[in-house]
């Protein structure tokens, strides 16, 4: 099973790029690698989910390598808004067993202004 | 649609007490899962279901027990409440075909004491 490794925590300025990444050196052919944002007092909620190269929505954009051995979160111009806890998750897009799905720890981003 | 919807939000146990915390989706999604979080642990799958009258258990099953009746409820059950336990409790749900992309709900925040 692959395992996934981020930063315990980041800082940042409004208006700043941000970018996280997710070491996840064992994934496996058919997994996806998927990014939740998580505010104080909620559960985490879906930001962006990618197989390979470059994946873009309105909220972030997703770059994974070739080797897919990585992914790279990034935010453009962050506000104070965007102060959370971002999560890496790497599985299976249709998982019949929930146990293959590998959250990483959280990455707790703090945007200052 | 509400989405996911836990009760209660907060509860106060005494260690032994039993309770049970619900859980109900209303997208007809076939998965629905129960994680805990605790501070540096990131989420840790309890128990999952792939559809109706069928359960799992996930990375740390004791001392919970769950059902699946129907599609939408996901009970899940403290036996007799020790205060390891004591944590935040999210229920998430997702469809077959795209088990990573969950949805969560606000969670419950459980002290046993």
């Amino acid at each position: 099973l692959a395992k996934t490794t981020q930063p315990i925590s980041m800082d940042s300025y409004e208006g700043q790029e941000v970018n996280i990444t997710c070491s996840h050196n064992n994934i496996a052919t058919n997994d996806y690698i998927t990014w939740y944002q998580q505010f104080p007092s909620q559960g985490p909620r879906f930001i962006i989910q990618g197989y390979k190269t470059k994946v873009t929505n309105e909220v972030a954009s997703l770059f994974i390598p070739a080797d897919r051995k990585s992914s790279t979160l990034s935010l453009p111009r962050v506000s104070l808004s965007d102060t959370a806890v971002y999560y890496c998750l790497v599985g299976p897009r249709g998982a019949g067993n929930n146990r293959k799905l590998i959250w990483g720890l959280g990455t707790s981003l703090a945007v200052n202004p | 649609n509400a989405g996911v919807t836990q009760t209660p939000k907060f509860q106060v146990l005494k260690t032994g007490q039993s309770m049970t915390l619900q859980c109900a989706q209303d997208m007809n999604h076939e998965y629905m899962s129960w994680y805990r979080q605790d501070p540096g642990m990131g989420l840790r799958l309890i128990h999952y279901s792939v559809g109706a009258g069928i359960t799992d258990q996930g990375e740390v099953p004791n001392g919970y027990n769950v059902s699946r009746s129907t599609t939408e409820d996901f009970p899940l059950r403290l036996l007799s409440a020790a205060p390891s336990q004591t944590s935040v409790y999210f229920c998430a749900s997702s469809l077959r075909t795209e088990g990573n992309i969950q949805y969560f709900g606000a969670g419950t925040r459980l002290s046993v004491l």
